[in-house]
């Protein structure tokens, strides 16, 4: 079983609706929970990232962690059809000033018009 | 302000050559790392660099190796090529700590044959 796991999909959802995107983890030791966003043929982008639980709002996104359930979601509201792409959770334990991310595998998000 | 720039951004190689890879991080940057970007396995962590010297190191074999200059340029050497080296190769660079995130670049996709 991998550290973190992640549904590869593809999720493919109708311009506007909310997308739901979740992760589920096995490493008590992960503090720090990130989202990227991968467009095709780029480099993963840093979306957002949430220390220990709670949630956390920037835009249409929100970021929601659960550690009690090792399980994290990143929500879109309004989805549009620029938001299709791969969406990665990564997370790392808090060590000092050097960290290593662990990432899911990405699950791949459709937005048609 | 310039990204991280990989070169070259495509290559393909024959098995048990040996390949090196290129990364220039932002400037100011001193925290250089790499990833294997793969369908099945995702993004697995290969190295970190920082101030020139290897602050961390994934779970690959010794045929993957890198170096950071004074720069903090880096490249990335892999040597006696096997099929499943065919990948995407990407690297992130950063200040050193989580608070600021990782920038990536757009990886240079590997081929052999």
């Amino acid at each position: 079983q991998k550290e973190v796991e992640q549904d590869p999909g593809p999720l493919s959802v109708p311009e506007g609706a909310i997308v739901s995107l979740n992760c589920t983890y096995s490493n008590s030791a992960f503090q720090y929970f990130m989202w990227y966003r991968q467009y095709s043929r780029k480099g993963p982008e840093l979306l957002m990232y949430t220390y220990s639980s709670g949630n956390k709002e920037d835009g249409r996104f929100t970021a929601q962690v659960d550690k009690s359930s090792k399980y994290i979601s990143l929500f879109i509201r309004d989805s549009q059809p620029s938001d299709s792409a791969t969406y990665l959770c990564a997370m790392s334990p808090a060590s000092g000033g050097s960290y290593i991310p662990t990432f899911g595998r990405g699950t791949s998000l459709i937005v048609h018009p | 302000k310039a990204g991280v720039t990989q070169t070259p951004r495509y290559l393909i190689k024959t098995r048990g050559q040996q390949v090196t890879l290129s990364c220039s991080p932002i400037s100011g940057h001193r925290s250089v790392s790499w990833y294997q970007q793969t369908p099945g396995q995702g993004l697995q962590f290969l190295f970190e660099y920082f101030s020139e010297t290897q602050r961390n190191k994934g779970n690959f074999p010794g045929r993957f190796s890198g170096r950071q200059f004074s720069n903090s340029r880096s490249e990335m050497n892999v040597s006696t090529l096997e099929l499943g080296d065919s990948a995407l190769y990407l690297c992130a660079s950063g200040q050193g700590a989580i608070d600021y995130g990782y920038t990536f670049g757009s990886g240079t996709r590997l081929t052999v044959v």
